[in-house]
């Protein structure tokens, strides 16, 4: 089982839409959740993170968390075009060191 | 403040050849962890180092090996390159061991002919 699974997609939205990306994880000792963005031919760039259960905001973009189902997910709000990228979800447990554990990516595509 | 610089960029070696890539973290960040990311098996973690020590390696054959100076910058080594180390290789840093946050250099893309 891996670590970190994600549907890869791909996910094509309308422009103004709410883009929906989910991730589940499979060891409960996770403690950290973060979700990436990765336009093509570059490197990964922080979205935002999450360690509680719940939801957490930042802008146009939702994380939310619950440990219990072992499930997060990332909510784009208002989807421009300019999200079009692969998110990459990656969990860390501290008794790992720094190790983040990464997902293959979901490809989001949102139309004009 | 300068993000996480890597050098080189692009680099073509044949099989049997090794390489070293550099990594430059964000100053004051002390931990730096290398990942390899392939089409087909996504991020994969080669090593973590923290203070010069590795503190952690992915499950990665012994030709891959890395180290860290006393400036933070750290560099991976690649021996004996196989055709399958074709990928693009990421340096990531953070603060320390429990920072949050991580943030990504450019990546070094290598082609193995």
């Amino acid at each position: 089982q891996k670590e970190v699974e994600q549907n890869s997609g791909p996910l094509s939205v309308p422009e103004g839409a709410i883009a929906s990306l989910n991730c589940t994880y499979s060891d409960r000792g996770s403690q950290s959740f973060f979700w990436y963005r990765q336009y093509s031919g570059k490197s990964p760039e922080l979205i935002m993170f999450i360690y509680s259960n719940g939801d957490k905001e930042d802008g146009r973009f939702t994380a939310q968390l619950n440990k219990a189902s072992q499930y997060v997910s990332l909510l784009i709000r208002d989807s421009q075009p300019s999200d079009s990228a692969t998110y990459l979800c990656a969990v860390k447990r501290f008794s790992s060191g720094n190790q983040f554990y990464f997902g293959t990516g979901t490809s989001l595509t949102v139309i004009p | 403040k300068a993000g996480v610089t890597q050098t080189p960029r692009y680099l073509i070696k044949t099989r049997g050849q090794q390489v070293t890539l550099s990594c430059s973290p964000i100053s004051g960040h002390r931990s730096v962890s290398w990942y390899q990311q392939t089409p087909g098996q996504g991020l994969q973690f080669l090593f973590e180092y923290f203070s010069e020590t590795q503190r952690n390696k992915g499950n990665f054959p012994g030709r891959f090996s890395g180290r860290q100076f006393s400036n933070s910058r750290s560099e991976m080594n690649v021996s004996t390159l196989e055709l399958g180390d074709s990928a693009l290789y990421l340096c990531a840093s953070s603060q320390g061991v429990l920072s949050y946050e991580q943030y990504f250099g450019p990546g070094t893309r290598l082609t193995v002919t």
